[in-house]
């Protein structure tokens, strides 16, 4: 089955440094999903990337979606201690535009 | 809007016993789920509904069951509970708005250990 891989599985940074985390799908995605989830949380939805290459920007956080739409990279500028959590890319899982496959996630954590 | 909401927030059941966890949201969304979590696993689908009335298996559906009576609540079952079970549990509901299921939106999460 599908399978949407994500890395690093953990990274830590000293606050005001960068952050990127990387997903790779096994399969051609119609769109990719990111989700963050603060420790003791539950998922909350950052964005949907639909085009070929496409790039958004949401304040610190960058999103892009590869051009043959199988990649995706969510990258941080300047962490804050607000950014810490886990993040997870997910994409329609099963030829099926209903359900979304998850990445396993990358875990954040900031030093003050 | 209340978005989302499961019921209960946490559960300790017996190995064998049986529950139902709740989740109703208020958005009209048409596709509902449910995921469990657990450590280093990520997300995983347990079963899904594309609409009232219709439910399907996702990626661990075994020992559970769901059902669809109303457009917005969903029950998951647990018929036997066993230890395997214990994790946390999430519902998600969405919808399409032409470029295939828009973001979910999460429930706060049930908190199940199966002793």
């Amino acid at each position: 089955g599908q399978q949407v891989m994500q890395i690093p599985q953990y990274q830590h940074v000293q606050e005001g440094e960068d952050f990127t985390t990387y997903c790779n799908s096994s399969t051609t995605l119609s769109n990719i999903q990111w989700y963050k989830q603060r420790p003791g949380g539950h998922p909350v939805f950052l964005i949907q990337l639909v085009k070929s290459g496409e790039v958004k920007k949401q304040k610190r956080l960058t999103f892009q979606f590869g051009e043959a739409k199988k990649n995706s990279s969510l990258h941080i500028t300047a962490t804050q201690t607000t950014d810490v959590g886990t993040y997870f890319c997910a994409g329609p899982s099963g030829g099926s535009n209903y359900k979304l496959t998850f990445g396993k996630g990358t875990l954040l954590t900031v030093n003050p | 809007n209340a978005g989302v909401t499961q019921t209960p927030k946490f559960r300790v059941l017996k190995t064998g016993q049986s529950m139902t966890l709740l989740c109703a949201q208020d958005m009209n969304h048409e596709y509902m789920y449910w995921y469990r979590q657990d450590p280093g696993m990520g997300l995983r689908l347990i079963h899904y509904s594309v609409g009232e009335g219709t439910t399907a298996k996702g990626e661990v559906p075994d020992g559970y069951n769901v059902s669809r009576l109303k457009k917005q609540n969903f029950l998951l079952g647990l018929e036997s509970a066993a230890p395997s079970q214990t994790s946390v549990y999430f519902c998600a509901s969405s919808y399409d708005r032409g470029q295939g299921i828009y973001g979910y939106t999460f429930g706060s999460g049930t908190r199940l250990t199966v002793v």
